[in-house]
């Protein structure tokens, strides 16, 4: 079945901490992105690949990177994870064609301490 | 600067009510303009889109409306149930290099009450 995974799906670590947010997809989707979620709400772009090799950072500044080696594969890490990283992050793909519906993962609600 | 403005924040309905959530946006470049539906612990998922070609778009007991001219448009749901309960988003893209790049609303959370 096609879709979009993502794990953990909750994450507490103590501050100082790296981490790598999973994310995976098998639609075979060329365009994947990072989103990070406040408790408010809103949805803030942080990152984006167009395929393999490729990423970009979006309209939010992040401390976060992340890597696009495979097509169905894009991780998000944090290095040194703080409690201003707490939020909950939505990893999402599509088509690389203009007007491609985007398809969210379930999240991964990260909590440091 | 935020360029989807997204009304009200929060929405209360009894059931079998019309919710209405309204959006404005600035860039007159957006030509495609979608709708997300979250549950809460999930991500958003396509709940019904329109391009500004058409001024009415409904898909079962969903409509958009849209008016090209004051740069708005709204999701009216018919018949409100308690399972349409959820955080709507809407959002716009153009049609340029950079593909789908989707500029969210802020949001708005409904809640049917039975």
């Amino acid at each position: 079945e096609a879709d979009i995974y993502q794990t953990p799906r909750y994450l507490v670590i103590g501050t100082g901490k790296k981490i790598t947010l999973e994310c995976s997809q098998t639609m075979g989707h060329d365009k994947m992105y990072w989103y990070q979620q406040d408790p408010g709400m809103e949805l803030h772009l942080i990152h984006y690949s167009y395929g393999v090799n490729s990423t970009e950072k979006g309209d939010l500044s992040s401390e976060s990177t992340v890597s696009r080696i495979r097509t169905e594969h894009f991780p998000l890490t944090l290095e040194s994870a703080r409690p201003s990283h707490t939020s909950q992050y939505l990893c999402a793909s599509s088509e690389l064609t203009v007007g491609g519906i985007q398809f969210f993962g379930p999240g991964t609600r990260l909590t440091v301490l | 600067q935020q360029q989807v403005k997204q009304s009200p924040q929060s929405l209360i309905v009894q059931k079998g009510g019309i919710s209405i959530i309204n959006c404005a946006y600035e860039n007159t470049a957006f030509d495609y303009f979608p709708w997300y539906q979250q549950f809460p612990g999930k991500g958003p998922a396509l709940l019904i889109a329109i391009r500004p070609d058409v001024s009415e778009k409904k898909e079962g007991r969903f409509t958009i409306s849209f008016n090209k001219s004051a740069k708005q448009f709204s999701l009216h749901i018919m018949d409100s149930q308690p399972g349409d309960s959820a955080t709507y988003f809407c959002a716009a893209s153009m049609n340029n290099n950079a593909g789908n790049m989707l500029t969210f609303g802020g949001g708005t959370r409904l809640m049917v009450k039975p």
